[in-house]
């Protein structure tokens, strides 16, 4: 049971390149979630899906597309990378009942250059 | 004005010392309320929910103020162990939405 995984773990990109990373659950939860989280800033939702097949913006959504391809894997695209987009990006699912837990994978450390 | 708003710190305390940290929150129609642990350089973990009556886990108590809007976190007998980032999280409950304070450090001191 590996819970959240997360690919990269590690990732440098020069400014306009694009790049997608990876979010897979194996806990059967219906929730997933992208967060980015910088120095002084806490974690700020990015987009979240409820549901397979629905995807909802949150609190920083530009500069950022989302597929939840099936109820495991939950993906982050960056279209055209920029210096602000460098961060920490972590994924996160959650069972759809109390204690209402997010579970986090162990993060993406993206530089853009 | 943010969501969540929680004191930095750092707060540095001796092993054994009794420690609290406090989080306030904007929304009143705010619905659930949770502490994360953060490890440096590490994924959150949930350490407790907390529910509007208090609740205690071993050396750790949580209490909610909901007139007030704050949320608190009581570590008694702090151990080494503890030293981590401690994240105050709200929920409103509409489109699953969690909201993160930016964390209270802790660094216990042999």
């Amino acid at each position: 049971n590996a819970g959240v995984t997360q690919t990269p773990k590690f990732q440098v990109l020069k400014t306009g390149q694009s790049m997608t990373l990876q979010c897979a659950q194996d806990m059967n939860h219906n929730s997933m979630y992208w967060y980015r989280q910088d120095p002084g800033m806490g974690l700020r939702l990015i987009y979240y899906s409820a549901s397979e097949g629905t995807t909802d913006k949150g609190e920083v959504p530009n500069g950022y597309n989302v597929s939840r391809l099936n109820k495991r894997e939950f993906s982050l695209r960056l279209e055209s990378a920029a210096p602000s987009q460098t961060s920490v990006y972590f994924c996160a699912s959650m069972w759809d009942r109390a204690p209402y837990e997010q579970y986090f994978g162990p993060g993406t450390r993206l530089t853009v250059t | 004005r943010k969501e969540v708003e929680q004191d930095p710190g750092p707060f540095n305390v001796p092993e054994g010392a009794t420690v609290a940290f406090n989080c306030t929150y904007s929304n009143s129609a705010s619905q659930s309320f949770f502490w994360y642990r953060q490890d440096c350089r590490k994924e959150p973990k949930l350490l407790m929910s907390v529910y509007s009556s208090g609740n205690e886990d071993g050396r750790f108590t949580a209490q909610l103020n909901r007139a007030s809007q704050y949320i608190s976190l009581l570590i008694r007998d702090s151990k080494l162990s503890d030293s981590a980032t401690y994240l105050c999280v709200v929920n409103r409950n509409t489109g699953n939405q969690f909201y993160f304070g930016t964390g209270t450090s802790l660094t216990v001191i042999p």
